[in-house]
């Protein structure tokens, strides 16, 4: 089945410590995106990579680092720097030659600060 | 910053009733409208899109109503059934053969009663 695949499902982070979400797509997608969403707030992009080594600031970068080594995958940092955390975090995935930026999501992990 | 502004925040509707979600945005470069559908827990999918050189599209019991002068679009669900209960985004986006960003709305809960 192709798809995207996020891991865990539930994450559980102590104040300070850096954790790392995982992101892997087998749709062949160049391009891959990682957005944070907060009830009333939508979706707001952290980071976008459009090719393998190259990926860009969305909104709210700030305490994020992605990085971009394989095509299939696109893990998500969240560092000590990142004051308010606790969120479901979603990735998706889109392919870059299109008429349409149809975006593909994962299943999304929550993560919780304690 | 671009802005995509949704309401109602939360929508009641019964079974068999037409439910009806509003977007507008700012950036008139904006050339594609999609809406995604959100189920607690899940990532968002792809419901139904739109491009601004139409006035409407529909598919089954979804239309999206589309005013380019008045930068708005709407999403109607016809015959609204307790499996539509969910979360509404609306998205805008430009650009086209690139990682175009989506902008989204801040979302519509959308629950459907017997």
């Amino acid at each position: 089945d192709g798809g995207i695949t996020q891991s865990p499902k539930y994450l559980f982070r102590k104040e300070g410590q850096n954790v790392t979400l995982s992101c892997e797509q087998n749709l062949n997608h160049d391009a891959m995106y990682w957005y944070r969403q907060d009830p009333g707030q939508g979706l707001r992009l952290i980071y976008y990579s459009q090719i393998v080594n190259d990926f860009q600031k969305g909104d709210i970068a700030e305490g994020y680092s992605v990085s971009r080594e394989k095509k299939e995958s696109f893990p998500l940092t969240v560092t000590s720097a990142q004051k308010n955390p606790t969120a479901f975090y979603l990735c998706a995935s889109s392919i870059t030659s299109g008429p349409y930026n149809e975006q593909f999501f994962g299943p999304g992990t929550r993560l919780t600060v304690l | 910053q671009q802005q995509v502004k949704q309401s109602p925040q939360s929508l009641i509707v019964q079974k068999g009733g037409i439910s009806i979600i509003n977007c507008a945005y700012e950036n008139t470069a904006f050339d594609y409208f999609p809406w995604y559908q959100q189920f607690p827990g899940k990532g968002p999918a792809l419901l139904i899109a739109i491009r601004p050189d139409v006035s409407e599209k529909k598919e089954g019991r979804f239309t999206i109503s589309f005013n380019k002068s008045a930068k708005q679009f709407s999403l109607h669900i016809m015959d609204s059934q307790p499996g539509d209960s969910a979360t509404y985004f609306c998205a805008a986006s430009r650009g086209t053969g690139t990682a175009s960003k989506l902008t989204f709305g801040t979302g519509t809960r959308l629950q459907v009663t017997l």
